[in-house]
């Protein structure tokens, strides 16, 4: 079993559709979780950090459940622009350098 | 100003020879990082330098030799290309990174032939 896996994709969704994501992790010592964003050809940028009492920026909504080991991001009224690829990320350790995972990833098309 | 930058951004070059890809950092971050996503889009890490010491250093083949003359810059230094080295490396630094995340380059974009 991969160390942090996410929902197979991709998810093809029309304007103004909410789409959830989810992310499983294996090690139940990870302490530190984020979404990023990855659009064709780029590089990875951070979309939000992921908190125990769940956090909300926008349209955009993270939750972490430790307990099920597993964390959530859902987007509400997507748009054109929110097509991309959600990268899940677990941190293992409590520092900047601990070993950091990056999931497979979930393609995301926002349609017309 | 770019924050991470890193330098070629296409490279394409021929088995058997070998490359540098350069990486500089603006941010005043201490800690710099070697990522390589391969053709099925997987993020993993190489390396991690902290105040240029090594402090990560996954299962990588010992023709990547990375290098940091200063906490700003972090050099990846490949012998002997393979046709498998063939992938999109991402040069990344953070301050903090398990609070704040990472701050990645724009990659560059190494073909082997």
């Amino acid at each position: 079993r991969k160390e942090v896996e996410q929902d197979p994709g991709p998810f093809n969704v029309p304007e103004g559709a909410t789409v959830a994501f989810n992310c499983t992790y294996s090690n139940s010592a990870s302490q530190s979780f984020f979404w990023y964003r990855q659009d064709c050809r780029k590089e990875p940028k951070l979309l939000m950090s992921v908190y125990s009492s769940g956090n909300e920026d926008g349209r955009f909504t993270a939750q972490l459940n430790r307990a099920s080991q597993y964390i959530s991001l859902l987007i509400r009224d997507s748009k054109l622009s929110d097509s991309a690829t959600y990268l899940c990320v677990v941190n293992r350790g409590g520092t900047s350098y601990d070993k950091v995972i990056f999931g497979p990833g979930t393609s995301l098309s926002v349609i017309p | 100003d770019t924050a991470v930058s890193q330098t070629p951004k296409y490279l394409v070059t021929q088995m058997g020879n070998d490359k540098s890809i350069k990486c500089e950092q603006n941010l005043g971050h201490d800690t710099m990082y070697w990522y390589k996503q391969d053709s099925k889009k997987f993020l993993k890490i190489m390396f991690s330098y902290n105040n240029k010491e090594l402090i990560i250093n996954e299962t990588v083949p010992n023709r990547f030799s990375p290098k940091s003359p200063d906490k700003a810059h972090l050099n990846l230094h490949i012998n002997s290309l393979e046709l498998g080295d063939s992938a999109v490396y991402f040069c990344a630094s953070s301050q903090d990174g398990a609070v704040y995340g990472y701050t990645f380059g724009s990659g560059t974009r190494l073909t082997v032939v």
